[in-house]
């Protein structure tokens, strides 16, 4: 079964710093991928999804950017962080027997001063 | 958007009980999904159902959807104190000229108490 690696676990960032969060999987290939956020608690917000390499859906406007420079390698980046970046980061592909269920990392929780 | 909207956003009980969070969507739908959440970690898929399924069971987990109201609900019997977590729905939706995603509700906190 898939297994996605996510880092760091926490993350604290200065106003206007960049950003880059990573995410590997591992048990599939060509997978569709996915970034969410989550506001404290919150439900998830979708925010990008990479359906092959150099492939990338952004589904909100915002002050974030995501990368698939690799098939199973999905990044999440900003050049200037705002406070409102803030928030519980969780990368995800489908996997299972049918291919229906979502699979997450642990996530990364962000916090922007 | 928030497809899904979990009722009570909020449910505290005693161990033993039963836990019920309903969910309730607004388009037509594949499957509809139930995670879990530890507090700070990623979520956890619990039990699918497909939109011609009306309930379905695993373990101490009942499942029941109605597509003509557009809702959901999950049963947990016999509480644990382990149950304590965030649970959400997630509609996999009929899309045409998109990738596969889930929409997820904002999610209903569980705790049950020893």
């Amino acid at each position: 079964s898939q297994t996605i690696h996510q880092w760091p676990a926490t993350l604290v960032q200065p106003v206007g710093s960049p950003l880059s969060l990573e995410c590997t999987v591992e048990g599939t290939s060509n997978p569709n991928l996915y970034w969410y956020r989550q506001a404290a608690g919150r439900g998830l917000q979708l925010l990008f999804y990479s359906v092959g390499i150099g492939q990338i859906s952004s589904e909100v406007p915002q002050n974030l950017s995501a990368s698939r420079p690799q098939d199973r390698q999905f990044i999440l980046s900003s050049k200037k962080l705002l406070l409102s970046d803030s928030g519980f980061y969780l990368c995800a592909c489908w996997g299972g027997r049918t291919n229906e269920k979502l699979f997450f990392g642990s996530g990364t929780q962000l916090s922007v001063l | 958007s928030q497809q899904g909207e979990e009722d009570p956003q909020a449910l505290s009980i005693q161990e033993g009980e039963n836990a019920t969070m309903n969910c309730s969507y607004k388009t037509s739908i594949n499957n509809l999904q139930w995670y879990r959440q530890n507090s700070g970690r990623g979520l956890v898929h619990l039990i699918l159902i497909r939109s011609n399924e009306r309930e379905k069971h695993s373990g101490r987990l009942r499942v029941t959807l109605d597509t003509s109201k557009k809702s959901s609900s999950l049963l947990i019997t016999a509480s644990r104190a382990a149950d304590t977590a965030s649970y959400f729905c997630a509609t996999d939706s009929i899309s045409v000229g998109s990738a596969r995603q889930l929409t997820f509700g904002s999610g209903t906190q569980l705790t049950v108490l020893p």
